[in-house]
């Protein structure tokens, strides 16, 4: 099945800099990513996500980008706040109704 | 607007000890719904999926079951709980396979 591969584990940003996580997959045939982000003790929640027929999708300060030939994603977070600590799941969906994520990323965000 | 609730939102228990937990979904007919085990710390494990009432797939085998007696709830159980099914179970629903996902608040469970 698919696996996803997500690194760094651990964060940790200036504020105003910015962050990048980094996903690979093994199955060539998914074609959905989205990105969670959970807070402590929270539920994860969407925050961006891009199919296999885009290259780049932004959302204010969220960039993700794909390149499918290497089965690479990754979120790019611009300008960081201390409110975008948290920790961060990347996800691939190669078949219907089957989503398999990432070990996530903590980021910290510090003054 | 869609609602999704889970129930209860904490549980204790004891090895051996049965569980049901329940999740509902207000506000949207007919939506794919799944159940999600988080271990502390540890990333999201997709455990079931259903796309209709009284259709459920198996994703990972870790002696638990689920049922969907409902076209709005999906009900995850077992009768006996392995100290290894401590964690955070997370409900969610999409409209579709290749949609987005939007989880639940979840359950905290806590196997003694």
């Amino acid at each position: 099945g698919e696996q996803v591969e997500q690194l760094p584990s651990i964060l940790r940003v200036q504020e105003g800099s910015s962050a990048s996580i980094n996903c690979s997959y093994e199955d060539s045939a998914s074609n959905y990513f989205p990105w969670y982000k959970q807070e402590p003790g929270e539920n994860p929640k969407l925050i961006i996500d891009i199919r296999s027929n885009m290259e780049r999708k932004q959302i204010q300060e969220l960039i993700v980008l794909l390149d499918k030939k290497a089965k690479r994603f990754s979120l790019h977070i611009t300008d960081t706040q201390p409110g975008d600590s948290a920790m961060y799941f990347c996800a691939a969906s190669s078949s219907f109704s089957k989503l398999v994520f990432g070990q996530g990323t903590s980021l910290s965000v510090v003054p | 607007a869609q609602t999704i609730h889970q129930w209860p939102v904490a549980e204790i228990k004891a090895v051996g000890s049965p569980l049901s937990l329940g999740c509902t979904i207000k506000g949207k007919s007919s939506p794919n719904l799944y159940w999600y085990w988080q271990a502390t710390g540890g990333t999201l494990q997709q455990l079931f999926y259903s796309i209709t009432v009284g259709q459920v797939e198996s994703v990972v085998q870790l002696n638990l079951s689920a049922s969907r007696p409902k076209d709005d709830q999906f009900i995850l159980s077992t009768e006996k709980l392995l100290l290894s099914h401590s964690g955070f179970y997370l409900c969610a629903w999409s409209t579709g396979g290749y949609a987005e996902q939007f989880f639940g608040p979840g359950t905290r469970l806590t196997v003694l």
